[in-house]
């Protein structure tokens, strides 16, 4: 069965740095996609960034980036010029055929 | 505009209660969802719908029922078998083509009186 594990529970940067989450998956499948999905303290679930298993080309969307390395299993994200709003609970997901199973998150706290 | 809505955003229930919570997306996905959160536990899937009239349990089914009478909605029932029913509950839907994101509704906090 998949695995999705944020070993990561809860982080603290200052406003403007730069901050990694880090990600690990376990899955014998070949075809996959992954996500990660930012929670607000308003508890809505917001798409952050999605990377495509067979891609190499790591994805990246503004100030968010990830570091796919597929043999090690590994997917983190990168937040750049971290702002206060970027405070929030993130989520890393897998995505097979059928499923999606989430890691049990980690609370990012932007200090000002 | 297109999303998911979810009702109520706030609900009670009374011990040996049986409650329904809506779910209602107008995107026209295909596959819809229903989630239980709780802290420090992520996401746990309950019960996922691929089609109209078919949803298949998820990893926590056990006290919840839901039905898929049609495309657009997925109601979840949270019986009374259910022991600790007291979490946040997200409804997501997505498209079953390719390998599509979900997305999700504004969630609903259940609470026992």
């Amino acid at each position: 069965a998949q695995t999705v594990t944020q070993s990561q529970p809860e982080m603290s940067v200052q406003e403007a740095e730069t901050v990694t989450l880090s990600c690990t998956y376990d899955t014998s499948e070949s075809n996959y996609y992954l996500f990660w999905y930012k929670q607000p303290p308003s508890r809505q679930m917001i798409l952050v960034i999605r990377q495509e298993a067979y891609k190499q080309q790591n994805a990246t969307e503004n100030r968010f980036s990830v570091n796919f390395q597929k043999a090690a299993k590994s997917f983190s994200l990168k937040i750049s010029d971290s702002q206060l709003g970027d405070t929030a609970m993130y989520f890393c997901a897998f995505m097979n055929a059928d499923k999606i199973i989430f890691g049990k998150g980690t609370r990012l706290h932007i200090l000002p | 505009d297109g999303g998911i809505t979810q009702s109520p955003k706030y609900l009670f229930r009374k011990e040996g209660q049986n409650v329904t919570l809506s779910c209602e997306q107008n995107l026209n996905h295909d596959a819809m969802y229903w989630y239980r959160q709780d802290p420090g536990q992520g996401l746990r899937l309950i019960y996922y719908s691929q089609i109209v009239n078919d949803f298949q349990k998820g990893d926590i089914a056990e006290g919840y029922s839901v039905s898929r009478e049609k495309k657009e909605s997925f109601p979840l029932t949270v019986t009374s078998a259910q022991k600790n029913p007291t979490a946040f509950y997200l409804c997501a839907s997505r498209y079953n083509r390719g390998h599509q994101p979900q997305h999700f509704g504004d969630g609903t906090r259940l609470s026992i009186l």
